[in-house]
């Protein structure tokens, strides 16, 4: 079955500066990585999401990208603002409607 | 508003004591699963169903147990919990055209 690897497991960025956050996956038939935000105490949100026929979608500040051939994906704010502090989490879509999940990285803006 | 609604949000049991985390979805969506969230693993799924009467085991399945009655319901049942299923739940709706899924509120859960 599909494995997702998510790293860092922590990573502390200032306040304007640029953060990335890097999944790989297993499974080649994969076709959907969302990106999901959790803030304390809260539930995941969907943030931004890519489908396997595209390889980079932006949303403001935020964006993603995929690369099919080595099975990685990335995430990356830029101008990091503190209500970007939060736990993210990558996913992957593999049999159905499956998603698995990285295993999180919390990420910590300093002003 | 579409909602994905748990209860409750914390639980407090002893081993044994059977309980149910109810799970329910306004946005008329087929897939519905469980997640169980632990600290360095992120999110694993316990359970997941296709449609109503059709269930089926995720990776972490062992303990628990789920119905799917209505299309909107989908509650979490454990017979007899143990300390370590002590952990946070997540209920998730997923919208099937664009695999969105869609998160309740959680239930943390604490076994003693």
């Amino acid at each position: 079955g599909e494995n997702v690897e998510q790293h860092p497991s922590t990573l502390s960025v200032q306040e304007g500066d640029s953060a990335v956050i890097k999944c790989t996956y297993s499974d080649s038939a994969s076709n959907y990585f969302p990106w999901y935000k959790q803030e304390l105490g809260k539930r995941p949100q969907l943030i931004i999401d890519i489908r396997s026929n595209v390889g980079e979608k932006k949303d403001q500040r935020i964006a993603v990208t995929l690369n099919k051939t080595a099975k990685h994906f990335s995430l990356h704010i830029t101008e990091t603002q503190p209500e970007d502090s939060a736990v993210y989490f990558c996913a992957a879509k593999g049999g159905a409607q499956k998603l698995v999940f990285g295993q999180g990285t919390r990420l910590t803006i300093n002003p | 508003e579409a909602q994905v609604t748990q209860n409750p949000r914390y639980l407090i049991t002893v081993t044994g004591k059977k309980l149910t985390v109810t799970c329910s979805q306004n946005m008329n969506h087929e897939y519905m699963s469980w997640y169980r969230q632990d600290p360095g693993l992120g999110l694993r799924q316990i359970y997941y169903s296709m449609n109503v009467e059709v269930t089926d085991k995720g990776d972490v399945p062992e303990g628990y147990k789920v119905s799917r009655k209505e299309k909107r319901n989908f509650p979490l049942i454990l017979e007899s919990p143990s300390p370590n299923q002590t952990s946070l739940y997540f209920c998730a709706s997923t919208r099937v055209r664009d695999s969105q899924a869609f998160f309740g509120q959680g239930t943390r859960l604490t076994v003693v």
